[in-house]
């Protein structure tokens, strides 16, 4: 069983329309973080989200994206008004372990 | 500027050679690195890591050598094999941040593996 479980694989939406992205971080770790990846270039960082806040963010990550852990379970990435550019995967990890940092298989997000 | 980088983009060899990566970092903070391994359409996969106070880590297969006096880091994969294509990239992170902070990706580079 993965031990970080992404849905959806694949999601296409319309630009301007609103996406939450899912993330289920099985076991008991205390750091999540989001993640993305344009095609064919670097993985960046979003977020990290501790103890159920925001413990830190990158440029990247502006007043578009959100970010919630809404039953202690699951771990969500919004994005309230999706541009052409957002068009990318998207990668939830967690803290902890002897792999330090585990990530999903990525959602990929198709804006068009 | 970018913190971590990778000097080719694309690595060629014939199975069963040996290969070396190469990764650049300009960050002096950082005390951990991470080695992932990404196949097509997947997630970055860890493959090895080494903390600022070691400079060698021996896996299965792979090692990762660390020069902290010109923040050079290599991964050399032993015997080569197909299953190795994929992209690699270098990470690195202050560790003693207490993992708020995100990890820092280096650009990747393409391991290509000839019959």
């Amino acid at each position: 069983e993965p031990e970080v479980t992404q849905t959806p694989s694949h999601q296409v939406t319309q630009m301007g329309q609103e996406v939450i992205l899912r993330c289920v971080p099985i076991s008991n770790h205390l750091y999540f973080y989001w993640y993305r990846q344009i095609l064919g270039q670097k993985v960046e960082f979003l977020v990290s989200f501790y103890n159920n806040e925001i413990s830190e963010k990158s440029e990247i990550f502006d007043d578009q994206f959100s970010v919630e852990r809404p039953d202690g379970s699951n771990f969500t990435l919004k994005i309230r008004s999706t541009k052409l550019e957002d068009s990318a995967m998207y990668f939830c990890a967690k803290r902890g372990g002897r792999e330090g940092y585990t990530f999903g298989s990525g959602t990929r997000l198709t804006v068009v | 500027g970018e913190s971590v980088g990778l000097h080719l983009p694309t690595l060629s060899v014939q199975e069963g050679d040996n290969s070396i990566i190469n990764c650049a970092y300009s960050n002096s903070a950082s005390d951990y690195f991470i080695w992932y391994k990404q196949e097509s359409g997947k997630g970055p996969q860890f493959i090895i890591d080494i903390r600022s106070n070691m400079d060698k880590r021996q896996g299965q297969r792979v090692t990762v050598l660390l020069n902290k006096t010109v923040k050079h880091l290599s991964l050399q994969i032993a015997a080569t094999q197909p299953g190795d294509s994929a992209v690699y990239f270098c990470a690195e992170n202050r560790d003693s941040g207490g993992g708020a902070d995100g990890l820092t990706f280096g650009k990747g580079t393409h391991l290509i593996i000839q019959p």
